[in-house]
Parts: C-alpha cells; structure tokens; sequence
C-alpha cells in the first residue's frame, strides 16, 4: 500500500538550532511531495513541493527538502529556527498511480521550539 | 484571491442530527477536494470535484455523506444522522488542476454531542 511515514510524533529544538523533520514514502514511482504546516485550528499552508524538477526543493519561512529517491525519503530542514516555527508538519504524496489527484498525508510532527 | 474559505468554522451537534458544510474554492480552481482530519492525524482524503461532477469517492465516505458541487463553482458536504465517531475537522482544498499543489481552507470543527 502507498504510504507516507513521518518519524517522530514530536520534535524539539532550541531557537537557532537546526530543524529536521523526517518523511519517508512508499511508492514503486516517484510521487510528487509536499510538505504543509498546519497552526493550531487553522488549516494547511504549503511550504514547498516536489514534482520531478529538482531533487533540492526551497520553500517560503526558509524551509527547503531535498528529495533522495533512493532512501524514498523527503526530509525538510531549516537551518535556524524561530519561535514562530513551532506548529505541525504535514509530508504528503500525490501518486501517478492515483492520477495525481489526492494527497495522503503522514501522521504529522509537532514542532516545539525553546528559548 | 481570497483563498478558501469554508462555514460555518464550528459546528456543534447532537448526534443523529443532520449537518451540512459549505466550501469555496479559489474562484479560478478546477479540482475541489474535502478530506477529514481527527485529532491527532494527518488528513484523509473523502471525495473530490473536477469542476461539478464527483470522481472519486473514498470507503470512508459512508452513504451518510454526501458531497455536491452542483455549478462547478462552492461544494456543499452533507452528513445525515450524525455519529459521535464523525466528530473531526473538515478540511476543503481546491487546486487549479490535476497534479498542481493544493490550497485548504481553515476548516470546519464537527462536534457531536
């Protein structure tokens, strides 16, 4: 089955530190990739996509993914973090298989970030 | 572009009442989409509109549910007899075409009593 499996439910970095959030997919043909942030009772913001272009994907707020096809993965950093960052991130795929058309979407990782 | 807006943002219910929901896309947006998000999850997908007609339709979509789009234009999602299970945030997104990034709206917060 297509999934998308985001590694660690939370994440917690200092302000200033590097953020990594894990995305890991399943997929037997590259999908396009996507990565949402999502503030409390708010709905989904997209960062930043992949769609066959470029493996390194730069998004707004300065996150940016790089696609690694062999490890299935779409990890997103950013290289200080804000304050403002702390929210939840969504990795989701769209498949060729489903005709691009719906997003499945991780579990999410909540993002805390400390003074 | 006032992007997509959604209403009512809450809605609180008891259960076996009937609820609708109302989206609108991003005007110039072909493809309308509706997923379901409970706490705690990422969102799944429940249907999705290209222009006014419906061509997909997940197994979570019961046959309590159920999605218009009648002018191609705002999309209406409707549950009869609701159940303390359907209790979620409903989110809509619309996209310019197949493949292209979608856009949510804020969501409508369900809650059945």
């Amino acid at each position: 089955a297509q999934s998308v499996t985001q590694l660690g439910s939370h994440v917690s970095v200092s302000e200033g530190a590097l953020v990594l959030l894990r995305c890991n997919y399943s997929s037997s043909v590259p999908p396009y990739l996507f990565w949402y942030v999502q503030y409390p009772n708010q709905g989904l913001q997209l960062l930043l996509k992949y769609t066959s272009a470029a493996t390194l994907v730069k998004g707004i707020n300065g996150f940016e993914a790089e696609f690694k096809k062999s490890e299935t993965s779409f990890h997103l950093t950013k290289p200080s973090a804000h304050m403002s960052d702390a929210a939840e991130y969504f990795c989701a795929v769209s498949h060729p298989q489903g005709g691009y058309n719906k997003l499945i979407f991780g579990a999410g990782t909540r993002l805390a970030v400390h003074p | 572009d006032t992007g997509v807006s959604q209403n009512p943002r809450h809605k609180i219910t008891k259960r076996g009442q009937n609820v609708t929901f109302r989206c609108d896309p991003i005007s110039e947006h072909n493809r309308l989409y509706w997923y379901r998000q409970t706490l705690g999850q990422g969102p799944e997908f429940l249907t999705y509109f290209q222009n006014e007609a419906q061509l997909e339709k997940s197994r979570l979509l019961s046959d309590r549910f159920s999605a218009e789009r009648p002018k191609g234009s705002f999309s209406t999602l409707e549950i009869q007899r609701t159940e303390q299970g359907d209790s979620a945030m409903y989110l809509c997104a619309s996209s310019w075409k197949q493949g292209y990034e979608q856009y949510f709206g804020p969501g409508t917060r369900l809650t059945v009593t």
